[in-house]
């Protein structure tokens, strides 16, 4: 079965510092998309990037990286120059080909989430 | 603007209610989704449905209803059998495959009184 494990509860770091979270995960398909999303004290997902598993070239986006390595079946997201609007809950999620249906969209399996504080 | 919209945004429930969380989205997505958020648990699967007339239980469906008579509008329906319903409810809707993101809405909150 499908899982991902975010081993980071909780990081706290002062502003302006660099902060990587950690996404590990488990399939038996080889066909998957992994997925992070951000959750700000508002309560709504935001998506922040898509990565399948044929595509193992890491991607930047202005202050946010991904580093995605099929070897260690890990995605870790690092925020370069941190900043007091980062301080949000971040999720790492998996959708597999199989799935339930065999393919089409049958929801996501999430991590439990990495709570980042950034302290000004 | 395109979205989703769940109501309310807080609500209360007395032991033994049934009561329906409202989620309509306006983006045209077939897929739409309901998970469930706990403290420190992240979010499970409650039910999905990838066409009208159509759902799938997810992994924590036990206590919990759904209909999609339209596109546009997936409800839930948290009933007495659901033990424990206290919890952060979110909606969510998609294009159909495994390879898209999906769009939330802003969540309701349900707590048991």
């Amino acid at each position: 079965a499908q899982k991902v494990t975010q081993a980071q509860t909780e990081i706290s770091v002062v502003e302006k510092e660099d902060v990587t979270l950690d996404c590990v995960y488990e399939t038996r398909d080889t066909t998957y998309y992994l997925f992070w999303y951000k959750q700000p004290p508002s309560g709504e997902l935001v998506f922040l990037i898509r990565r399948n598993s044929f595509d193992e070239q890491n991607e930047i986006s202005g202050r946010y990286s991904w580093n995605f390595q099929k070897s260690t079946s890990s995605f870790n997201f690092t925020i370069t120059a941190s900043q007091v609007v980062d301080s949000a809950v971040y999720f790492c999620a998996l959708s597999e080909a199989g799935g339930y249906s065999g393919g089409g969209a049958d929801g996501l399996t999430f991590g439990k989430g990495t709570h980042l504080i950034i302290q000004p | 603007d395109g979205g989703i919209t769940q109501s309310p945004k807080y609500l209360f429930r007395k032991e033994g209610q049934n009561v329906t969380l409202s989620c309509e989205q306006n983006l045209n997505h077939d897929a739409m989704y309901w998970y469930r958020q706990d403290p420190g648990q992240g979010l499970r699967l409650i039910y999905y449905s990838q066409i009208v007339n159509d759902f799938q239980k997810g992994d924590i469906a036990e206590g919990y209803s759904v209909s999609r008579e339209k596109k546009e509008s997936f409800p839930l329906t948290v009933t007495s059998a659901q033990k424990n319903p206290t919890a952060f409810y979110l909606c969510a809707s998609s294009s159909l495959g495994f390879n898209t993101e999906a769009f939330f809405g802003q969540g309701t909150r349900l707590t048991v009184v």
